[in-house]
């Protein structure tokens, strides 16, 4: 069956600091890969997706994620976070042959920025 | 904001009682998707409509239950209520054509007492 896990479930950091939250699929064929974000009482928001092409995709906020093929992995990353980047994480993936509605989430990962 | 409304917001039921959450997509889609997303866990699909149909359910049994009307917009039914069904719940519209991502409400928080 189709999963996304994530690795890191509470991650703290200071403001300034770099960031790579982990993210492996368990699916092949085609590969659509999302990170969203839910800032507190907030709804989830799309930060960056992968359809095809360049495995390194930028999206908002100055968050980039590359899709590594050979390791299932699909890693979030930013080279300085800021205390605003407080927020759980989820990677997601559609399940096989579905439409991009139906969606495979990770448990999702906590990020606490300090100033 | 994505477009994507949903109410109530906040909801307080008793165990055993039925439930009804409203969902409206964005404009210029054609599918709804329901998550449910408990304490500390990722969403998990529910079910999705497409054409007033049910199309694709997850793992929830059956006394969850939902419409999709021709505007678009779905219900979730919860019926004879667990406490375990406490959970934000949450909806997301996108195309049935693969070529837009979903996009989410704010959810509603459930509570079963």
């Amino acid at each position: 069956a189709q999963s996304v896990s994530q690795h890191n479930h509470h991650v703290i950091l200071s403001e300034a600091a770099s960031l790579e939250l982990g993210c492996n699929y368990s699916y092949g064929g085609t590969v659509n890969l999302f990170w969203y974000v839910q800032y507190p009482g907030q709804h989830l928001q799309l930060l960056l997706k992968y359809f095809s092409g360049d495995p390194l995709v930028k999206g908002i906020k100055g968050f980039e994620a590359e899709f590594i093929k050979s390791k299932f992995s699909f890693n979030l990353r930013k080279p300085s976070v800021q205390w605003s980047d407080t927020a759980e994480y989820f990677c997601a993936g559609p399940d096989r042959g579905s439409t991009l509605g139906r969606l495979y989430f990770g448990r999702g990962t906590q990020l606490t920025v300090w100033p | 904001e994505t477009g994507v409304t949903q109410s109530p917001t906040h909801l307080i039921k008793t165990r055993g009682q039925q439930v009804t959450l409203r969902c409206s997509s964005q404009s210029g889609h054609n599918t709804v998707s329901w998550y449910q997303q408990a304490l500390g866990q990722g969403p998990q699909f529910i079910f999705q409509y497409y054409r007033e149909e049910e199309n694709g359910r997850g793992n929830f049994p059956p006394r969850f239950s939902g419409l999709q009307f021709p505007n678009y917009s779905s219900e979730l039914n919860v019926n004879a209520l667990e406490l375990d069904d406490s959970a934000l719940y949450l909806c997301a519209s996108s195309r049935m054509d693969r070529t837009t991502e979903a996009f989410f409400g704010q959810g509603t928080r459930l509570t079963v007492v």
